[in-house]
């Protein structure tokens, strides 16, 4: 049973530039979340995918944005990349369940972005 | 931002001790999580408390929760080199509707052999 999978697993990009991030859901996971993780800090929630829409979102400027696949695998895209943008994007997966609780996520490894 | 705060932020002890740490967060939640990090990949979900629960049990894991002070704490006894990792605790707030976790900025824990 395939956990969540991110690719790639690092990534060095020039301020302006833009990027995407994938992930795929653990098996039988039909919810995708993004995280960002700064440097010694925990992760902060960017935004969650359900049902090829986006659910929620953090707070984040425009030039984040995602998509999610009918197979519910999902990007990340990043446009007009900042020096701070630099940080590892997390990627969780979770089953829905009914208010009022989130279900357990799991996380994949992250994909180390480093923004010169 | 983070609502949850991680007490301490670093945490060195010898193996075979225990291991506490604490996290206080601001506002009501369904439920709060905490996951281990090791040398900056994934985070690896240890245990989950609900709002209606005080303390739960996992290996040697122990997680309580006071809802009232808004604080939980981890436990680890009998701590093994193979437990120095990062620890965060992360909330589910009711405000959310169920869609978001938010972190803390998590203890650093080393277990010296």
């Amino acid at each position: 049973d395939a956990g969540v999978t991110q690719s790639p697993t690092h990534l060095i990009k020039t301020r302006g530039q833009q990027v995407t991030l994938r992930c795929s859901p653990k098996s039988g996971h039909d919810t995708v979340s993004w995280y960002q993780q700064a440097l010694g800090q925990g992760p902060q929630f960017i935004f969650q995918y359900y049902e090829e829409e986006e659910r929620q979102r953090g707070n984040f400027p425009d030039r984040f944005s995602g998509h999610q696949f009918p197979n519910y695998s999902s990007e990340l895209n990043v446009n007009a990349l900042l020096l701070g943008d630099s940080a590892l994007y997390l990627c969780a997966s979770s089953s829905p369940t009914g208010l009022p609780s989130t279900d357990t996520q799991y996380f994949g490894p992250g994909t180390r972005l480093t923004v010169l | 931002s983070q609502q949850g705060e991680e007490d301490p932020q670093a945490l060195s002890i010898q193996e075979g001790e225990n291991a506490t740490m604490n996290c206080s967060y601001k506002t009501s939640i369904n439920n709060l999580q905490w996951y281990r990090q090791n040398s900056g990949r994934g985070l690896v979900h240890l245990i989950l408390i609900r709002s209606n629960e005080r303390e739960k049990h996992s290996g040697r894991l122990r997680v309580t929760l006071d809802t009232s002070k808004k604080s939980s704490s981890l436990l680890i006894t009998a701590s093994r080199a193979a437990d120095t990792a990062s620890y965060f605790c992360a909330t589910d707030a009711i405000e959310n509707a169920g869609n978001m976790l938010t972190f803390g900025g998590g203890t650093r824990l080393m277990v010296k052999p």
